[in-house]
């Protein structure tokens, strides 16, 4: 079965600093790979998402991410964080099987944004 | 604007009671799921389904019930079954249950108990 961990449990960065959140997959071939955030008491929202070519994918606002084969990581980043962007961020993963596959969700990385 | 509705925002149970949340969704997708989150430990997958009459066990289906009468409603019922429900629960939708296709959540309901 797939697996996502996602090292860092909570991360604080000032308002403008750069941003990097670490994704790692376990699958034996290269899975569906999604970033989602989730403000305080709200559900999940899409920020962007990878199926296959090129390995750096745009999302929403401002984010994006890359995925690396070799190091089986699908990390966001962001050149610029708001301070909006306090919130929590999940990485997940599919199976590239069709129907009934299942996603499964890392645990989650909780972001502070300093003034 | 197409959403997933999810009620009550809050909720408490008694011991030994049964409490049904709610999760109604007007984007026409046919699949529907629910999910715990603790703190900690991300998303788990309770019970999804992929068309209407027609639903499968998740991770951690003990406890909880669900049905899938209509296409836009998906209730989950905590049963008394379920010895520690004190979680937030999220419903969520996607167009089919292919596995590229992103999920649609709603804002979710606390539950706890009294």
């Amino acid at each position: 079965a797939q697996s996502v961990t996602q090292p860092d449990i909570h991360i604080t960065v000032s308002e403008g600093a750069s941003l990097e959140l670490r994704c790692n997959y376990s699958y034996g071939a290269t899975p569906y790979l999604f970033w989602y955030v989730q403000s305080p008491g709200q559900g999940l929202q899409l920020l962007l998402k990878y199926f296959s070519g090129d390995t750096l994918v745009q999302g929403i606002k401002g984010f994006e991410a890359e995925f690396k084969r070799s190091q089986s990581s699908f990390n966001l980043r962001k050149p610029s964080v708001h301070w909006s962007d306090a919130a929590e961020y999940f990485c997940a993963v599919a199976r590239v099987k069709g129907s009934g596959d299942k996603l499964t969700f890392g645990t989650g990385t909780r972001l502070a944004v300093r003034p | 604007d197409g959403g997933i509705t999810q009620s009550p925002k809050y909720l408490f149970r008694k011991e030994g009671q049964n409490v049904t949340l709610s999760c109604e969704q007007n984007l026409n997708h046919d699949a529907m799921y629910w999910y715990r989150q603790d703190p900690g430990q991300g998303l788990r997958l309770i019970y999804y389904s992929q068309i209407v009459n027609d639903f499968q066990k998740g991770d951690i289906a003990e406890g909880y019930s669900v049905s899938r009468e209509k296409k836009e409603s998906f209730p989950l019922t905590v049963t008394s079954a379920q010895k520690n429900p004190t979680a937030f629960y999220l419903c969520a939708s996607s167009i089919s249950d292919y596995s590229n296709q992103p999920q649609h959540f709603g804002d979710g309901t606390r539950l706890s108990i009294l």
